[in-house]
């Protein structure tokens, strides 16, 4: 956590690709990684998280994986579709472990 | 619904005045995090409570203040008001306040200052 970089700022696929929106975090002793969602004019819905015991987690069509030695993470999107166009923000805990720091989030847009 | 709620949800007002934000968090959960979303600064973390009490600082300015309610709902304080300051402001909740738990935001209030 602390201080959480996010690339790439904007991605645009076709319907049906896939997309891959990486993290990077500075706190070593950082262990919960959720993503969130942000559709226009609503707050950032939780869509997936990874704890630092595992390397990878599924749900459907997105999944996360991480990589701790390198303190990174990445979200991907299979088979996307347009009702997945928004902003995506992943997250890490701050240094003190009580609150979330934001990446500067990336604007996905899948055209039909 | 994430079952956290802000009001108002939209508010104008003019340079140097005082508002006051809302937050009731979700049922359960007794920490409650304000943060800041302006366009080019993406979701800046400003203060935590938890159970009343603050528990972490982050970017937040002198002229902005929050508490947190015996009933657990918190205010979020901004005066006088400059034209930067006009942005959306989200309040989240989670159960324990760890930073290692699910945080469930609101729908936020937008902040216009003419």
């Amino acid at each position: 956590g602390e201080n959480v970089e996010q690339h790439p700022s904007t991605l645009s696929v076709q319907e049906g690709d896939s997309a891959v929106i990486k993290c990077t975090y500075s706190d070593s002793a950082s262990n919960y990684f959720p993503w969130y969602k942000q559709e226009l004019g609503k707050g950032p819905q939780l869509i997936i998280d990874i704890r630092s015991n595992v390397g990878e987690k599924k749900d459907q069509r997105i999944a996360v994986t991480l990589n701790k030695t390198a303190k990174h993470f990445s979200l991907h999107i299979t088979e996307t579709q347009p009702e997945d166009s928004a902003v995506y923000f992943c997250a890490a805990p701050n240094q003190a472990g009580t609150a979330l720091i934001f990446g500067k989030g990336t604007t996905l847009s899948v055209s039909s | 619904d994430s079952g956290v709620t802000q009001t108002p949800k939209h508010l104008i007002t003019a340079t140097g005045q005082r508002v006051t934000l809302r937050c009731s968090p979700r049922s359960g959960d007794l920490s409650v995090y304000w943060y800041q979303q302006s366009l080019d600064q993406g979701l800046q973390f400003l203060i935590q409570y938890y159970n009343g009490e603050e528990r972490a600082k982050g970017n937040i300015l002198e002229r902005f203040s929050a508490q947190q309610f015996p009933d657990l709902h918190s205010e979020l304080n901004l005066s006088s008001l400059e034209l930067g300051d006009s942005a959306l402001y989200f309040c989240a909740s989670s159960v324990d306040g760890t930073g290692n738990t699910e945080a469930f935001f609101g729908q936020g209030t937008r902040l216009t200052v003419v």
